[in-house]
């Protein structure tokens, strides 16, 4: 029972556009929301995070938009650029679980030039 | 700069061996983790310990086991590779969360892991 959801596999996005990449919870317990990003051959690395007390944080061009009451959150990066194509995964915790953090199944964004 | 490291890029082992995994962590962090990455599945986790010699079960455990003798260090173990553990192994550490500190998990650059 997958309890963190990216139900797009893949994305394309032309270079200066907006990318938006989807991910859906279950667990009401989850308060602390995570945004990594892979390349090939690499770990992941942190992008941006978001507590469940707020509904938006900002970094740049990367923007995590939290719905609590739809156990829904989404990552916005404008403009996207040719570098940003890799898989970016969603991760959530819940202050009851400790430090685990549990994974969607990531979601392939391919920026065109 | 925060480092976490793993003792193989790519490893090929046969059927039936005995492979160990190696992390080391720089950063004094208490929780170190091991997952392993399938297409269509994300991160699974396999392990973690959030001090030295204590160690959790993760979601998949089976087949493998764990050892931390040192903060620095986590170790994770096949027993008898299977060729369904073929996979990319991913370590990650992090502080614990009563430090205030927010969750985020770092990771080494993987293993990818072939048993034939």
């Amino acid at each position: 029972d997958q309890q963190v959801k990216q139900n797009s596999p893949s994305l394309s996005v032309q270079e200066g556009r907006i990318s938006i990449l989807n991910c859906d919870y279950t667990n009401s317990m989850f308060d602390y929301f995570l945004w990594y990003k892979k390349y090939p051959a690499e770990g992941p690395t942190f992008l941006i995070s978001i507590s469940s007390i707020k509904d938006k944080n900002e970094d740049g061009r990367f923007t995590v938009f939290l719905n609590k009451s739809a156990k829904h959150l989404s990552l916005h990066i404008v403009p996207s650029q040719p570098g940003d194509s890799a898989v970016y995964f969603c991760a959530a915790s819940a202050r009851e679980y400790g430090n685990k953090l549990v994974f969607g199944a990531g979601t392939i964004l391919r920026v065109k030039s | 700069d925060v480092k976490v490291t793993q003792s193989s890029r790519y490893l090929v082992k046969r059927t039936g061996e005995k492979v160990f995994l190696e992390c080391v962590q720089d950063m004094d962090h208490e929780n170190m983790f091991w997952y392993r990455q399938d297409p269509g599945l994300g991160l699974r986790l396999i392990y973690f310990s959030y001090d030295v010699k204590m160690k959790e079960k993760g979601d998949i455990p089976e087949g493998y086991s764990v050892s931390r003798e040192k903060k620095e260090r986590f170790s994770l173990i096949l027993e008898s590779a299977s060729t369904n553990q073929t996979s990319m192994y991913l370590c990650a550490s992090s502080y614990q969360v009563y430090r205030g500190a927010a969750n985020e998990q770092f990771f080494g650059p993987g293993t990818r892991l072939t048993v034939l």
